[in-house]
């Protein structure tokens, strides 16, 4: 199957520091991973797609600058928080392009999860 | 035109019953549709998928009706069960094999023992 992880689970952190959340792509290479957020009984709002190789593609309305993605091997993907605030408090999701074959369709599988509490 | 909508946002189901779920979409260019089970702190989980060439497809309890010609599809699920109470998003492709999804709003679904 197609596994996609996540590290850490949870973190809490002090306004003002950055956190970093891993993303990996277990048994498969992803060229291709996304980066989601969602708030409490909403549904996903993609923030980014992140390229192997490439710099991510931000969706409107996402800063760049503080949500910093680098996808530096096939299967790594990172975003790190930078100078989070307390509304920066949510739960970051990633997912991965996969497909069984070359004749497959890709199929997007998604990781665990990460909350994100900013005192 | 980017826009995914689901209905209901809520359902209650009898267990043993059928629940069902169901989404619209405006652009034509959308190529694939999943759906995603999301449990309460998890990661949301591919439940099923369908390309807009097929008009159903099952796997086990679940089935995706698509009619194309009426942008509509939806989720069935048969003989509902309590461990099947989750939050379920539609969801629809855009740009290309490894594009992004839209994402619909979302459908919780309570199944009552």
């Amino acid at each position: 199957g197609a596994v996609v992880s996540q590290h850490p689970s949870w973190v809490i952190c002090k306004s003002g520091t950055s956190v970093k959340i891993e993303c990996r792509s277990l048994d498969f290479q992803a060229t291709t991973m996304f980066w989601y957020r969602q708030f409490p009984k909403q549904s996903l709002m993609l923030m980014a797609t992140s390229n192997e190789g490439s710099k991510a593609t931000y969706e409107q309305g996402v800063e760049k600058d503080k949500f910093l993605i680098n996808h530096a091997s096939l299967t790594l993907s990172t975003l790190t928080v930078t100078s989070a605030h307390p509304e920066d408090s949510s739960f970051y999701i990633c997912s991965a392009n996969f497909r069984a074959s070359l004749v497959s369709s890709y199929e997007q599988y998604f990781g665990p999860g990460t909350r994100l509490t900013v005192t | 035109q980017q826009q995914v909508k689901q209905s209901p946002q809520s359902l209650i189901v009898q267990k043993g019953g059928i629940s069902i779920i169901n989404c619209a979409y405006e652009n034509t260019a959308f190529d694939y549709f999943p759906w995603y089970q999301q449990f309460p702190g998890k990661g949301p989980a591919l439940l099923i998928a369908i390309r807009p060439d097929v008009s159903e497809k099952k796997e086990g309890r679940f089935t995706i009706s698509f009619n194309k010609s009426a942008k509509q599809f939806s989720l069935h699920i048969m003989d509902s069960q309590p461990g099947d109470s989750a939050t379920y998003f539609c969801a629809a492709r855009a740009g290309g094999s490894q594009g992004n999804l839209i994402f619909g709003k979302g459908t919780k679904l309570s199944v009552k023992p």
